[in-house]
Order: structure tokens, then C-alpha cells, then sequence
């Protein structure tokens, strides 16, 4: 069964700080994919990447990075120099792939999810 | 282009009642899903359309139906309603997009059960 954990419930640093989320997740698939969502205080889910098991790329966009790396099982997204509107929940998510020959049809397994607050 | 839609944004039930949430899509998606959000568990699948016909049972489907009532739209029904299924439920379509399946998020149902 997949699992995906997030370990930090809640995160608080001051504004300009840099900020870094754990994900660490299990599969046993070998083909699978990992998503953050943001989720601010207006309650909507905001899709901020997805990272397919066979890059292991880091990715930068903006002021957010993320960090994937297989041997430690574990995507982790950083935030440099935090800003009081990147307070929100964030989940990480993963799906088994389409072609794994499962019958997964994209269901999302999610993480508990970190609560960021950013103080100005 | 409105997405995913759902209906209502908030409602009150009490224990026993029963009502249908309704969540429709306009992307032409094949699949579709209900998940629910409660504090500190993230959200849980509770079933899945893989395609117009097809429902299945997700983690937490125990007390919920499902009717996938064409390609559109997906409901979630509570026959009888308890206070452990006060939640946020949100839905969300897919489609299969370089290999993996890309889902788009409603705007959540906020649903109390007293």
C-alpha cells in the first residue's frame, strides 16, 4: 500500500526566512508520481507540482525548489525568503502511474499535510 | 470554463438525515473522485469513477453511495448522516495527461453532522 508522510504538522518562521517541508513516501510501484498542493485560508487545493519517479531533477520555480531524491524516498519543497501569503496547509500527494499496470486511475494517497505560518 | 463545480458550499445536517452532494465537471474528464479532509489526516479517498459508468470504493467509502451520472457529473449521497462524517469534501476529475493523471480540485463542500 502507498503511504505518504509529512512529519511537521506546523511550521512558523518569521517573514524572509527560508522554509523547508518534508515529504517522505512508500510505494512499492516503479513507476509512480509525487504532487505538492497548497491549500491557503480560503480552503481551495492548489496544485504546485507534479514529479514523475523517473526524474529526479530538482526543480526551481520562482522562490519555490523542490528536492526529489529516490534512495531517501523523500520530495521535499523548500520556500526562500517566506512571504506572509505562502501561509497555508500544504499536502504532499502520490499516485501510481498509468501505465503500471494497476488499476490505480490517478487516486491520489496524501500526506497529513503542514500548516505554514509566516509571521511578518 | 468553471472546472469542477459543487453543491452546496455548506450545510448542516443532523444525525439521520440524509443528502446528496453534487459535483459536476466540464473538461470532458473520464475520471472522477471524492475525497474527504479532516484535521491532521489529509485527504482520504472515499470513491472513484474511473469512467462514466464504472464507480469504485476508495479508503473510506463505509456510509457513502456514489452515482456517476453521465460523463459530467459525479454525486456523493449519505443515507444517514453522523457526526464522524463532518468534513470537508472535495471533488476532483482527471485526465490522463504524458502518463500520469492530472487532477483538478473543486471548491470543497464544508459539511457539519450534529
Amino acid at each position: 500500500a502507498q503511504k505518504v508522510t509529512q512529519a511537521q504538522t506546523e511550521i512558523s518562521v518569521v517573514e524572509k526566512e527560508d522554509v523547508t517541508l518534508d515529504c517522505v513516501y512508500e510505494t512499492r510501484d516503479t513507476t509512480y508520481y509525487l504532487f505538492w498542493y497548497k491549500q491557503p485560508p480560503s480552503g481551495e487545493l492548489v496544485f504546485l507540482i507534479r514529479r514523475n519517479s523517473f526524474d529526479e531533477q530538482n526543480e526551481i520555480s520562482g522562490r519555490y525548489s523542490w528536492n526529489f531524491q529516490k534512495s531517501t524516498s523523500s520530495f521535499n519543497f523548500t520556500i526562500t525568503a517566506s512571504q506572509v501569503v505562502d501561509s497555508a496547509v500544504y499536502f504532499c500527494a502520490l499516485s501510481e502511474g498509468a501505465n503500471a499496470g494497476g488499476t490505480s486511475y490517478g487516486k491520489l494517497t496524501f500526506g497529513q499535510g503542514t500548516i505554514l505560518t509566516v509571521h511578518p | 470554463n468553471a472546472g469542477v463545480t459543487q453543491t452546496p458550499k455548506f450545510q448542516v445536517l443532523k444525525t439521520g438525515q440524509s443528502m446528496t452532494l453534487q459535483c459536476a465537471q466540464d473538461m470532458n474528464h473520464n475520471s472522477m473522485y471524492w475525497y474527504r479532509q479532516d484535521p491532521g489526516m489529509g485527504l482520504r479517498l472515499i470513491y472513484y469513477s474511473a469512467s462514466e459508468g464504472t464507480t469504485d470504493k476508495g479508503e473510506v467509502p463505509n456510509g457513502y453511495n456514489v452515482s456517476r451520472l453521465n460523463k459530467r457529473e459525479f454525486s456523493l449521497r449519505l443515507e444517514s448522516a453522523a457526526p464522524s462524517q463532518t468534513s470537508v469534501y472535495f471533488c476532483a476529475s482527471s485526465e490522463m495527461w504524458q502518463g500520469a493523471y492530472e487532477q483538478y480540485f473543486g471548491p470543497g463542500t464544508r459539511l457539519t453532522v450534529t
